[in-house]
């Protein structure tokens, strides 16, 4: 099924490893974006892509990087982690004009111990 | 992008209508109003979005008021599994720029 496709599905970590989210999506959009959920909370921006080439800072960017690869996959970097990043993470993609608007992946539940 | 009020939480009775309120107020001309809903913490759904005009698709209809102030999602006839957190947001440019979760509604379905 065409959509956006997060791996992995759940990940726990040691503070202060490393590890790379990564997102990819197939129905040719052109921006991209990460999210995190905390637990009672709606989703906060980390990162976005508006196009191939592009990144930008959202709400919440502090402790992460990104990389948008190709106009197909976009990953988000924890370089070292902490329990204040335990989150579910979602990535989702959009483009102009595109009926059922943005596209969600069905999220990365990551837990920093 | 305009803010958004949604009420925390509603009941709804199954096989009933669920209406879903949203203030907007700030909305300016351009700005798209869109609703989503999450389903016990999996990806955010999307269900349907308007500029002016009322919409209706398979899932819900969109009752924007002609001053763009508010709207309205309806969902015909709520099943159990309609039970979800429905978000109201407005955004200016349809399809390229960031959406902005509020709390959102929590909707529970009650048979």
């Amino acid at each position: 099924n065409a959509g956006v496709t997060q791996t992995p599905k759940f990940q726990v970590l040691k503070t202060g490893q490393s590890m790379t989210l990564q997102c990819a999506q197939d129905m040719n959009h052109n921006s991209m974006y990460w999210y995190r959920q905390d637990p009672g909370m709606g989703l906060r921006l980390i990162y976005y892509s508006a196009s191939e080439g592009t990144t930008d800072k959202g709400e919440v960017p502090n402790g992460y990087n990104v990389s948008r690869l190709n106009k197909r996959e976009f990953s988000l970097r924890l370089e070292s982690a902490a329990p204040s990043q335990t989150s579910v993470y979602f990535c989702a993609s959009s483009s102009p004009g595109r009926v059922y608007g943005y596209t969600f992946g069905s999220g990365t539940r990551l837990t920093v111990v | 992008d305009a803010k958004t009020t949604q009420p925390t939480s509603m009941d709804c009775a199954e096989g009933r209508a669920a209406n879903l309120p949203c203030n907007h107020s700030t909305i300016s001309g351009n700005e798209y109003v869109y609703w989503y809903r999450q389903i016990h913490s999996q990806g955010p759904q999307y269900i349907i979005h308007g500029l002016k005009n009322n919409e209706t698709n398979e899932m819900a209809s969109l009752i924007i008021t002609e001053d763009r102030k508010s709207s309205t999602l309806i969902l015909p006839h709520a099943t159990l599994r309609d039970t979800a957190v429905y978000y109201c947001i407005v955004i200016r440019n349809s399809g390229n720029t960031p959406l902005v979760f509020g709390k959102g509604t929590r909707l529970s379905v009650i048979a």
